[in-house]
């Protein structure tokens, strides 16, 4: 049990295009799923909080135009990097909340490199 | 401010020789305490949640203790595939669901 999907698992893409990753917890449900980055060597950052049918909360310092984030289900949300650069080239991972047991798993990670 | 500290950063043992990872912590009213095992270009993986001082949890080789100010991850035996970052992280009352991360041991077991 507790299984949390990331797809895509790398995406390679060109300057200025966007790219969406999506979240999605399979065998429970969460209505608080978090995004987060994490640099080599690094431990994580988190990027954001998404509450399921509401807006996302933003960390300091983090652009919400940027980094769109949609929580549509209690079972999906989606990060959609706009507009990428190569500074944005990173690992992204997203986590969701148990809301039973309250405990975040995290997915796999997705690895986004822009050239 | 919440602060997680980890120690030591980075830890070789040889396999079947045990030892102690450190989380200390500085936060305005513990919710949770969490420790995490992160395997190279992969999520984070949950081990445990403590949430009292005094309590303990165990998995197999790991068994994680805390007290008011720390948490220990103590790794009996281990085996090379216990090689891996091991992080905690704090869940605070006043900031709902939100975890703070320490910045992780990095763990390698030889044989």
């Amino acid at each position: 049990g507790a299984v949390v999907s990331q797809h895509p698992s790398r995406v390679i893409c060109k300057s200025g295009t966007s790219v969406k990753i999506e979240c999605r917890s399979l065998d429970f449900q969460a209505t608080t799923m978090f995004w987060y980055r994490q640099f080599p060597k690094q431990s994580l950052m988190l990027m954001a909080t998404s509450n399921e049918g509401s807006k996302a909360t933003y960390e300091q310092g983090v652009e919400k135009d940027k980094f769109l984030i949609n929580h549509a289900s209690l079972t999906l949300s989606t990060l959609t990097v706009t507009s990428a650069h190569p500074e944005d080239s990173s690992f992204y991972i997203c986590s969701a909340r148990d809301r039973v047991i309250e405990t975040q798993y995290f997915g796999p990670g997705t690895r986004l490199l822009v050239l | 401010e919440d602060q997680v500290t980890q120690s030591p950063e980075a830890l070789r043992l040889q396999e079947g020789e045990s030892s102690s990872l450190n989380c200390s912590y500085t936060v305005s009213g513990l919710r949770g305490l969490f420790w995490y095992r992160q395997d190279p270009g992969k999520g984070p993986e949950f081990l445990f949640t403590l949430y009292s001082a005094g309590e303990e949890k165990e998995k197999e080789r790991l068994k994680a203790t805390l007290t008011k100010k720390e948490s220990f991850l103590h790794i009996t035996a281990p085996k090379p595939e216990d090689s891996a970052t091991y992080l905690c992280a704090v869940q605070v009352r006043t900031s709902g669901s939100r975890l703070t991360f320490g910045e992780g041991t990095q763990l390698t077991v030889n044989p």
